[in-house]
Order: structure tokens, then C-alpha cells, then sequence
């Protein structure tokens, strides 16, 4: 069955500070994979996607995600935090052929400082 | 604004009690996804529709259940509720083309308080 997991269920940071969000995943056949983010009291918002076109995806926000095969990752960057970052990250694969649902992390809590 | 419109925001009920959530996917979108978020079990995903027809199911328990109707609308209905159901009911849409890869579009969600 496919899945992903995603290593740590918070990280903080600086203001200006690298981000790294990290996100392994399982899967028997090449998977579609994304990232979402959710702010407080609000729903899930795509920042980006992989579906094969190429393994370095931008996102919106300055966040880019980079799809390594070999290592079953798909990393989440962005290079200078800023305090609007904070926020709960979410990885999710998509595998089906009759069904496009996603199958989510448990999620990353990204703090950021001052 | 993604689009997805989920009512109501907020419920307050009790236990054994009966509810019905409603979505109103993107315009344009044939599926319809239900999710549940809650802390000690995360997103879990339910159910979907496609164009009316029931196409995928998760960890949806017997007491909840779903439709898509005509307009592409859908309700999730949960009955005989428990304490435990308490969470965040998101409901999300996609154009539901065949095969992964869609872009699903997630609403604020349905806060549910079981007391």
C-alpha cells in the first residue's frame, strides 16, 4: 500500500534560517506526490506537486520540493524562512488508477523565530 | 479562497445524535473527497465520489455515510455520534479525471464537537 512519512512533527527555525521539511514515501509504482500546507483554522492549500515532468518542482512561497527515486524522498525547501511560514505541512501520495485520492503524513508543525 | 464551500462551519451536538455536513464542490469538479482530521488519528480519508458514484473507500465507519447528488453536491451524514467523532470534516474536490495527479482542492472544513 502506498504511504509516506514524514520525519518530525515539529521543526523550528529562524527568520532567514533554511526550511527543511522532510517527506519519505512507499510505493510500488511511480507516484504522484504533494505538498500542502494549513494555517491555523483553515483547510489545506497546495504549494506544489510532482507528477513526473520533473524531479525539482517550485511551488508557490518560495517553496520547492525535490523528487529522488533512489532515496524514496521528496524533501520539502525553502531558503529563508519568514515568521508567514508558520504553519502545519502535510506530504500526501497519490497512486490510484481508479481513484485520485490522496493518502496524507501525519504532518510537520514548522515554527519559526524571531 | 479554494472554491469549495462547506457548511457549517461550526456544529455543536451530543452523543447518539445525528448530523449531515454539505459540500459544494468547484465549479466543474466531478469528485468529491471527504476527510477527517483529528489529533490522535490525522487526515484520514473517508470516501469519494465520482459524478455520483461512489469510486473509493477509506476508514469511513458504518455509522457515516455519503452521496454526491445531480448538482455534484454531497453530504456526509453521521449518526449515533461518540465523543470520538469530534474533528475537522474537510470536504475537497478535482476535476476526478482517471489516474492520480489531479490537484484536489480542499474547503475550511466543518468543525464537529460531539458532547
Amino acid at each position: 500500500a502506498q504511504s509516506v512519512t514524514q520525519l518530525g512533527s515539529h521543526v523550528s527555525v529562524s527568520e532567514g534560517a533554511l526550511v527543511l521539511l522532510r517527506c519519505n514515501y512507499s510505493s510500488s509504482v511511480p507516484p504522484y506526490l504533494f505538498w500542502y500546507v494549513q494555517y491555523p483554522n483553515q483547510g489545506l492549500q497546495l504549494l506544489l506537486k510532482y507528477t513526473s515532468a520533473a524531479t525539482l518542482v517550485k511551488g508557490i512561497n518560495g517553496f520547492e520540493a525535490e523528487f529522488k527515486k533512489s532515496e524514496t524522498s521528496f524533501h520539502l525547501t525553502k531558503p529563508s524562512a519568514h515568521m508567514s511560514d508558520a504553519a502545519e505541512y502535510f506530504c500526501a501520495v497519490s497512486v490510484g488508477s481508479s481513484s485520485d485520492k490522496l493518502i496524507f503524513g501525519t504532518g510537520t508543525r514548522l515554527q519559526v523565530f524571531p | 479562497d479554494s472554491g469549495v464551500t462547506q457548511t457549517p462551519k461550526h456544529l455543536i451536538t451530543a452523543t447518539g445524535q445525528r448530523v449531515t455536513l454539505r459540500c459544494s464542490p468547484r465549479s466543474g469538479d466531478l469528485s468529491v473527497y471527504w476527510y477527517q482530521q483529528s489529533l490522535d488519528q490525522g487526515l484520514q480519508f473517508l470516501i469519494q465520489y465520482y459524478n455520483g458514484e461512489e469510486r473509493a473507500k477509506g476508514n469511513i465507519l458504518e455509522r457515516f455515510s455519503a452521496q454526491q447528488f445531480p448538482d455534484l453536491h454531497s453530504e456526509l451524514n453521521l449518526s449515533s455520534l461518540e465523543l470520538g467523532d469530534s474533528a475537522l470534516y474537510f470536504c475537497a474536490s478535482s476535476p476526478g479525471t482517471t489516474g492520480a495527479g489531479n490537484t484536489i482542492y480542499f474547503g475550511e472544513g466543518s468543525w464537529l464537537t460531539v458532547v
